[in-house]
């Protein structure tokens, strides 16, 4: 028990466009998820927290208008990245809980962005 | 602010060593730290979670330690063979105030075990 998946795996866009990436808890409820991102051989950074139902919460430095997170059920959250650019390009992993902030996490695979 | 730090940044052996990977982070108020393999261009794979009052967890060639007081974690692999080849990613879990529940990760240790 306890899979999380993400989708796209891979996503090549071009400079100035949009691109929505899906997180899904398959056999548990997500009150919490997390969606961090990784550069070529550095930690993950957490960039947002969301709770199903209410707004996310950005780390500092963490642009919400051009990361728009919506955790819409206890199943899903999504992170969109608005007009996107080169430097946007990163691996994206999310992470998910059943209940309080400190219940396991459980990883997706991650998604990687090119952003051309 | 938690910081964690991993040494070696990168490992290479032959197959058959007995490794020992390091973490240290600089806050002892942690809930839990956990390791975990990340294999090129992929998710994480959780290996050992170990709870801010157990000393150590083993699962199969796999041991990690926790001294809480010192800020200090060792994961060690016995008898490394190619398969073990990824990246090792330390990270632990605050347990107060902002912290509670965010996890801080280490740049990780990347192992290469040849044959």
């Amino acid at each position: 028990g306890a899979v999380v998946s993400q989708h796209p795996s891979r996503v090549i866009c071009k400079s100035g466009t949009s691109v929505k990436i899906e997180c899904r808890s398959l056999d548990f409820q997500a009150t919490t998820m997390f969606w961090y991102r990784q550069f070529p051989k550095q930690s993950l950074m957490l960039m947002a927290t969301s709770n199903e139902g209410s707004k996310a919460t950005y780390e500092q430095g963490v642009e919400k208008d051009k990361f728009l997170i919506n955790h819409a059920s206890l199943t899903l959250s999504t992170l969109t990245v608005t007009s996107a650019h080169p430097e946007d390009s990163s691996f994206y992993i999310c992470s998910a809980a059943r209940g309080a902030a400190t219940d396991t996490q459980y990883f997706g695979p991650g998604t990687r962005l090119t952003v051309l | 602010k938690q910081e964690v730090t991993q040494i070696p940044a990168a490992l290479s052996v032959p197959e058959g060593e007995n490794l020992v990977l390091n973490c240290s982070f600089t806050d002892s108020a942690i809930y839990n730290l956990q390791w975990f393999r990340q294999d090129p261009g992929k998710g994480l794979t959780s290996l050992l979670l170990i709870q801010s009052s157990q000393r150590e967890q083993t699962s199969g060639r796999l041991n990690a330690s926790l001294d809480k007081s010192s800020g200090r974690s060792t994961l060690y692999i016995a008898a490394s063979q190619p398969g073990d080849s990824a990246t090792y990613l330390c990270a632990v879990k605050g347990d107060r105030g902002s912290t509670l529940g965010r996890l801080y990760f280490g740049r990780g240790t990347q192992l290469t075990v040849w044959p």
